[in-house]
């Protein structure tokens, strides 16, 4: 069974900064990986989409990397701006299921 | 497209009652979710449907769920009868083949006191 880690489960910088937020899953045999950003009391908004074969992603400020091999992918946001405060949720996709499985996500607070 | 769409937004109800949830997913999306999160256990997969056809339930927690999909256009999520901890946010999402991404719905908060 497909199990998503993401790490850390909370996370506060000051405006400006680069960050990291980190994705790990167990079943290596996925079709896509999915970032999310959730805004508290709203509905999943989707960032960035990676394909199996794919090795990045990038829209605006935000990169995301795929490493199928070790189950591991990166959410780099450059040069965070309080309006990035949200929860941000990793989902894989694949394997015998068809169907995402989540991350329990990480909550990011950018201080202006 | 205006993208999932879910109804109600909101649902208060009984203990007892019975609760209907409804989905009109994306146009041409031939997948169709199920999703409920809580604080406790995140997003959790309920069900998931594939040109409307019932692939997975094995995340309906019990008899009391049930979900349908009589066309390409519409779905149900049925809880008969609620209980006080059904409370959670149920989404709706759908997508396009097995390798695009899903889109989510704005969700239904579900309360049942």
């Amino acid at each position: 069974k497909q199990e998503v880690t993401q790490i850390p489960a909370a996370l506060s910088v000051p405006e400006g900064e680069n960050l990291v937020l980190n994705c790990s899953f167990t079943d290596s045999a996925i079709y896509n990986l999915q970032w999310f950003r959730q805004d508290p009391g709203k509905g999943l908004t989707s960032l960035l989409l990676i394909q199996s074969s794919q090795r990045e992603q990038t829209s605006g400020r935000l990169n995301a990397s795929l490493d199928k091999s070790s189950g591991r992918s990166t959410l780099y946001i450059a040069a965070s701006q309080p309006g990035d405060s949200a929860t941000y949720l990793c989902a894989v996709r694949g394997g015998s299921a068809r169907q995402l499985t989540f991350g329990s996500g990480t909550q990011l607070t950018v201080l202006p | 497209d205006a993208g999932v769409i879910q109804s109600p937004r909101h649902e208060v109800t009984e203990m007892g009652q019975e609760v209907t949830l409804r989905c009109k997913p994306i146009s041409g999306h031939d997948y169709l979710f199920w999703y409920r999160q809580t604080m406790m256990r995140g997003l959790e997969l309920l069900i998931y449907f594939n040109n409307n056809v019932p692939i997975d339930d094995s995340g309906m927690p019990e008899d009391r769920f049930s979900a349908k999909m009589p066309n390409a256009s519409f779905s149900t999520l049925k809880i008969q009868p609620s209980e006080p901890r059904d409370s959670a946010v149920y989404f709706c999402a759908s997508s396009f083949g097995r390798s695009e991404q899903a889109f989510f719905g704005q969700g239904t908060r579900l309360t049942v006191v």
